[in-house]
């Protein structure tokens, strides 16, 4: 069975830090692109962040472009999402996306004061 | 920046009864390299979205055949021939030739 399972999330102030991981059992992500989207209460559902297999390219939403860094670690069959400078409007339920196929259960994040 | 558009935003269905959701693009979800980039996916209540149809028309592995997928260009359809009580939840539309972005999602509920 594919498994991916975030971790990570949790309160932050606004202006702070979270470092959100992905990682895979069952099932290799490193043959993959990988992907960061995420969900606002009531919102549809916002890509964040693409990596390549290698991590050679990386894409992000105009939003987080600065503030945001996606990494992986193929040995550790793991994604990462640095968020840095964090607003109001990043609180939202992140998910990890493996080949636009498989879905973690995502892992929630608050910016509030 | 594609802008993906669903319609409708809820639709209610007997159970039986078939189902149709509309997906538009502002641009062509065809790539130069022949693949349609348009992803249905069904994300039910308290759950991540899974994956049913890739490609425009290909349906993912496990995927009942009453759901199919049909469009080219801009225009794609999701159908449900015989809509099942299991089938509620939230479908959204994603396109992948130019980054990512989804639509608005379609609320499907059972009468």
């Amino acid at each position: 069975e594919v498994l991916l399972v975030e971790s990570g999330g949790g309160l932050v102030q606004p202006g702070g830090s979270l470092r959100l991981s992905c990682v895979g059992s069952g099932y290799s992500i490193s043959n993959y692109w990988m992907f960061w989207v995420r969900q606002a209460p009531g919102k549809r559902l916002e890509w964040v962040a693409t990596i390549k297999q290698d991590g050679s390219e990386k894409y992000y939403v105009d939003s987080v472009k600065g503030r945001f860094i996606v990494s992986r670690d193929n040995a550790r069959n793991s994604l990462y999402l640095q968020m840095d400078s964090l607003r109001v409007e990043d609180t939202a339920r992140y998910y990890c996306l493996s080949a636009l196929t498989f879905w973690g259960r995502g892992a929630l994040v608050t910016v509030s004061s | 920046e594609i802008v993906v558009t669903q319609t409708p935003l809820s639709l209610s269905v007997t159970p039986g009864q078939p189902a149709s959701i509309s997906c538009r693009s502002s641009q062509s979800l065809l790539h130069s390299d022949g693949h349609i980039y348009l992803y249905w996916y069904l994300q039910k209540p308290g759950q991540p979205p899974q994956l049913l149809i890739y490609e425009a028309s290909n349906r993912f592995s496990g995927v009942p055949d009453r759901f199919s997928g049909s469009g080219s260009g801009t225009d794609f359809t999701l159908k449900i021939s015989r809509v099942e009580a299991e089938d509620v939840g939230v479908y959204h539309c994603m396109q992948n030739v130019q980054f990512t972005s989804f639509g608005q999602g379609t609320r499907l509920e059972i009468k």
